[in-house]
């Protein structure tokens, strides 16, 4: 089956460690995203990349990194640096102009 | 940088009523549209997309929206919900053309009452 997939679907960490969250995706996009989820406030963007080995910060980058070594992948980092780390994330591509999305990851940072 | 509003942040009805949740943006040119749902523990998911053409689309499951450009409009209707329906719904822009960064609204929570 083609799609978008998100792991670790939950995540706990302990305050001041970094955490990695993988996305991988078979659908030969060349445009991923990262978004994250707050209630009340929507989705915020976080890094996109448009093409291999390039990406660019979005709204909420601050605290967070992002590589993309591979088409198919667009890993987030999120570091001891973000204050309020604990959120639904969400990764997505494009395609067409039409974004999909993953299922997300939960992280919850205590 | 384009900006879309959502103005029901909750909307609660009873099965069989009427929905309409309303969306604008802004920005200065041509856009694309889309409105997106995520059912409870599920991830978003396509509803309707408007790229050009006839401003009434129809999506899945019975949702249609109309783009109004004079108001910078993307409504979404249904004219009789139901409680499977009840849902988070997010309506999104991108500048067509160019680099393709959509932008979210903040989303409306729906619940129907069965």
């Amino acid at each position: 089956d083609g799609g978008i997939t998100q792991s670790p679907k939950y995540l706990f960490r302990k305050e001041g460690q970094n955490v990695t969250l993988s996305c991988e995706q078979n659908l030969n996009h060349d445009a991923m995203y990262w978004y994250r989820q707050d209630p009340g406030q929507g989705l915020r963007l976080i890094y996109y990349s448009q093409i291999v080995n390039d990406f660019q910060k979005g709204d909420i980058a601050e605290g967070y990194s992002v590589s993309r070594e591979k088409k198919e992948s667009f890993p987030l980092t999120v570091t001891s640096a973000q204050k309020n780390p604990t959120a639904f994330y969400l990764c997505a591509s494009c395609r067409a102009n039409t974004i999909y999305f993953g299922e997300g990851s939960w992280l919850t940072v205590v | 940088a384009q900006s879309v509003s959502q103005h029901n942040h909750h909307v609660i009805l009873s099965e069989a009523a009427s929905l309409e949740l309303g969306c604008n943006y802004s920005y200065g040119g041509t856009v694309n549209l889309f409105w997106y749902v995520q059912y409870p523990g599920q991830h978003l998911q396509l509803l309707l997309k408007y790229f050009s053409g006839d401003p009434l689309v129809k999506g899945i499951k019975g949702f249609e929206a109309e783009f109004i450009k004079s108001k910078f409009s993307f409504n979404l209707r249904k004219p009789s919900v139901q409680w499977s329906d009840t849902a988070e719904y997010f309506c999104a822009v991108t500048p067509s053309g160019g680099s393709y960064i959509p932008t979210f609204g903040r989303g409306t929570s729906l619940i129907v009452h069965p």
